[in-house]
């Protein structure tokens, strides 16, 4: 069965360090990945995704994350953090074709302390 | 940029009173989807909908859930009868269905009191 886990629940980071959120899945074929961010209170924004080909991709907001098949992960990284970054992110994973769902990690939760 | 709308933002309702939430679909896309929230914990998967019927759906979907699409730009969920425990945030979300990222709604957040 498809899964995701975040293993960081909360990560505290002052603001200007940099940021690495963790993901794995397990999933049987090749995944579309997704990375979504959530202000409090507000819905879900795609901050980068991650079907084939170039295993590091760019996101918006200065994110990318990296693919890594033979640790099934992908992490998500901000060299620079800004307060503004503070928010809870969720990590998906789904084929993405024919309909099929997404199925979501339980989410980190960014504190961005000045 | 297109995007998926949800009405209302938020809705309180008593319990045991039936509930509509509405989602309007980017215009080309294909395939339907509701998502659920409940405070504090993971985005889950309720129900996808393509070609005006129910592709699959989660075993949170039971009777008391229900989606349609009454016309050529809506997308509806209805749950007959609220529950305490149906109190969550609500997420509509459309694709094409080819293998690009699902869009989502700002949701709705449903109170049941």
């Amino acid at each position: 069965a498809q899964s995701v886990t975040q293993p960081d629940i909360h990560i505290t980071v002052s603001e200007g360090a940099s940021l690495e959120l963790r993901c794995n899945y397990s999933y049987g074929a090749t995944p579309y990945l997704f990375w979504y961010v959530q202000s409090p209170g507000q819905g879900l924004q795609l901050l980068l995704k991650y079907f084939s080909g170039d295993t590091l991709v760019q996101g918006i907001k200065g994110f990318e994350a990296e693919f890594k098949r033979s640790q099934s992960s992908f992490n998500l990284r901000k060299p620079s953090v800004h307060w503004s970054d503070a928010a809870e992110y969720f990590c998906a994973v789904g084929p993405m074709e024919y309909g099929n769902k997404l199925v979501f990690g339980a989410g980190t939760i960014l504190r961005v302390k000045s | 940029e297109p995007e998926v709308t949800q009405t209302p933002s938020h809705q309180v309702t008593q319990m045991g009173q039936e509930v509509i939430l509405r989602c309007v679909p980017i215009s080309n896309h294909l395939y339907f989807y509701w998502y659920r929230q409940i405070l504090g914990q993971k985005v889950e998967f309720l129900v996808s909908f393509y070609n005006n019927e129910i592709s699959e759906k989660s075993e949170i979907f039971d009777d008391q859930f229900s989606v349609e699409r009454p016309d050529g730009s809506n997308f509806t969920l209805k749950i007959r009868s609220t529950k305490l425990e149906d109190s969550a945030m609500y997420f509509c979300a459309s694709t094409t269905g080819e293998g690009t990222e699902a869009f989502f709604g700002q949701g709705t957040r449903l109170t049941v009191v």
